[in-house]
This record gives structure tokens, C-alpha cells and sequence, in this order.
């Protein structure tokens, strides 16, 4: 299957700032990638679509303006997590499809602490 | 928007039982559903999928069946082992969007 790598895996950071999680498509390319967000013993929640290239659709109820998304390349979308809260901390988790196709593949995920 | 419900929330089977779990979809123009093993702490793996144009979908131990009228689809785990206890996701999508949303999980515990 298709790799998806996802960086970091943990990060603590404190409320205020803001944290940068990346997803990469490693061996194929990803004109759209997805983001969920999961907490724990709970199920993912997509918060957005990230579209190359153009800019990402967001569900409702996600904030686009504290959850910047840029996909700049074919193989590269970042989820940037602005003025984190103690209540952002949870677990990111991106998604790829190569193009065409419906199987997903995950990126390992990001567990946040804001602190 | 769409939506799908997946139950029972928790499963607890004994070794070599068999575990169903059933999921129902809103979307209409869903036409992919797969499902997914999470392990604590890991990304989602992918353990069998099944399209809309086809009713049924087995490897080996794991089946799918799909009822389009009905918008319902089951996952079916037979001689359950330790080894396949973890939560399961069942999720819809379709080509048009290509997002995929989740039922709520269910956690399968397989007592030895």
C-alpha cells in the first residue's frame, strides 16, 4: 500500500502558541488530503479537505481561521493548530488518496498537548 | 450531511465466537465503504473494504455484506482471537468527494 507519513508524532507546546503538524505522501502524489481529529475513545472527525494548490473546505464548526491549512505540493499538506488552547489538545490524524482511487491511507498521527 | 451510525458502541466475545458489528449511512451517493482497525494509540489500518456494486466481500476470517436499499453494512469477524481485540470503524465516501466519515467505533474485546 501507499505510505503516508505524518510529523511529529507528539508535541507539547504552551496555550498561545501555535504548532505545525505536516503530512507527507511518500510515494505517491495526493491532489487531496484530509484531517481528522480525534479525541480519545471517540471516533475521527473530519475537520477539513485540503486541496492542492487551492484553498481547503473545512466542515462546519471548524474554525478556519485557528486551523490553517496549505497544501502547497502534490505530496506535502500542513494543518497549522494558531493560539493553541488546553482544549486543542487531542489527536490529528491525516489521510491520502492516491488520485482516482477511495482507499485511504492514514499518517501515523499527531498527539497535541497544549499546556 | 451525512452521517453513519455504528453499533454496538462495545463488543465482548469469547475465543473462537463470532463478532458482527452493523453500521447504516444517510448519503445516497455513497459507493466505498471500508472498514478500519485502530489500535490504541495507532493510525487506522485498513482490514477490508467493499463497493456498491457488490453485495458481499470475504478474506478469511473477515466478511462484509452491503444492502444498498437499506443503506446498512456489517462487518462480520468469525474464530475470533485475542489478537482482534481493538476498536473498528466502520466509514462511507464516495467518488465524488472522496471524503470519508466515520461511525462512532466499536470497541471488541475477545476474552481467552
Amino acid at each position: 500500500g501507499a505510505v503516508v507519513s505524518q510529523h511529529p508524532s507528539r508535541v507539547i507546546c504552551k496555550s498561545g502558541t501555535s504548532v505545525k503538524i505536516e503530512c507527507r505522501s511518500l510515494d505517491f502524489q495526493a491532489t487531496t488530503m484530509f484531517w481528522y481529529r480525534q479525541f480519545p475513545k471517540q471516533s475521527l472527525m473530519l475537520m477539513a479537505t485540503s486541496n492542492e494548490g487551492s484553498k481547503a473546505t473545512y466542515e462546519q464548526g471548524v474554525e478556519k481561521d485557528k486551523f490553517l491549512i496549505n497544501h502547497a505540493s502534490l505530496t506535502l499538506s500542513t494543518l497549522t493548530v494558531t493560539s493553541a488552547h488546553p482544549e486543542d489538545s487531542s489527536f490529528y490524524i491525516c489521510s491520502a488518496s492516491r488520485d482516482l482511487e477511495l482507499e485511504a491511507f492514514f499518517g501515523q498521527g499527531t498527539r497535541l498537548t497544549v499546556v | 450531511g451525512e452521517n453513519v451510525e455504528q453499533h454496538p458502541s462495545t463488543l465482548s466475545v469469547q475465543e473462537g465466537d463470532s463478532a458482527v458489528i452493523k453500521c447504516t449511512y444517510s448519503d445516497s451517493a455513497s459507493n466505498y465503504f471500508p472498514w478500519y482497525k485502530q489500535e490504541l494509540g495507532k493510525r487506522p489500518q485498513l482490514i477490508i473494504d467493499i463497493r456498491s456494486n457488490v453485495g458481499e466481500k470475504k478474506d478469511q476470517r473477515i466478511a462484509v455484506t452491503l444492502n444498498k436499499t437499506a443503506k446498512h453494512f456489517s462487518l462480520h469477524i468469525t474464530e475470533t482471537q485475542p489478537e482482534d481485540s481493538a476498536v473498528y470503524f466502520c466509514a462511507a465516501s464516495n467518488t465524488g468527494g472522496f471524503k470519508t466519515i466515520f461511525g462512532a467505533g466499536t470497541r471488541l474485546f475477545v476474552k481467552a
